[in-house]
């Protein structure tokens, strides 16, 4: 079955830095990969999503991520972070497109510091 | 606007009782899920339907019951047989296979 690891719990970083945050996934077949972000006490919102066209995939609020099959991962990254970045990110991983079997990793909480 | 709409948002549960929570959609999306969140834990599947009059258990169903009588609702019962339901739940739809899943903003339940 499909699963996703996301490294580090928690990531801190300075207003204006590069934000990175981790994913790295397992899937016997091509996968779907998305991030989502989700700030306090909200649902879920897609940042962006990998479904085997472009391996760098651009999202909203100047986000993006490069789906790398030799190393199994797919990270977020945006240059520059801003103070309303400050959430929680969850990457997902499904087969197919089948959003029945959307594995979730167990979150990145992104602290952005002034 | 467009969108899923669950309530309440915060709900308070004794030992023994059965709560409900509710889910509505206005997207016309077939697909509709039910996902639990817990710290640390990320989400995890409990129930999810396809179609009306249709639904199938998710990773975590024991102690939840779902229905599906319209397209526009999929409530979801939080039984006595959960020992730990205190969580944050939520709702989520999509057109169906391969589609981006659309959340609700989630309902807090605290068994006291």
């Amino acid at each position: 079955a499909q699963s996703v690891t996301q490294l580090g719990s928690h990531v801190s970083v300075s207003e204006g830095a590069l934000v990175l945050l981790r994913c790295n996934y397992s899937s016997s077949v091509p996968p779907y990969l998305f991030w989502y972000v989700q700030y306090p006490n909200k649902g879920l919102q897609l940042l962006l999503k990998y479904t085997s066209a472009a391996t760098l995939v651009k999202g909203i609020n100047g986000f993006e991520a490069e789906f790398k099959k030799s190393e199994t991962s797919f990270h977020l990254t945006k240059p520059s972070a801003h103070m309303s970045d400050a959430a929680e990110y969850f990457c997902a991983v499904s087969v197919g497109g089948n959003n029945n079997d959307m594995r979730f990793g167990a979150g990145t909480r992104l602290t952005v510091k002034p | 606007d467009g969108g899923i709409t669950q309530s309440p948002k915060y709900l308070f549960r004794k030992e023994g009782q059965n709560v409900t929570l509710s889910c509505e959609q206005n997207l016309n999306h077939d697909a509709m899920y039910w996902y639990r969140q817990d710290p640390g834990q990320g989400l995890r599947l409990i129930y999810y339907s396809q179609i009306v009059n249709d639904f199938q258990k998710g990773d975590i169903a024991e102690g939840y019951s779902v229905s599906r009588e319209k397209k526009e609702s999929f409530p979801l019962t939080v039984t006595s047989a959960q020992k730990n339901p205190t969580a944050f739940y939520l709702c989520a739809s999509n057109e169906g296979r391969g589609n981006t899943i659309y959340f609700g903003e989630g309902s807090w339940l605290t068994v006291v």
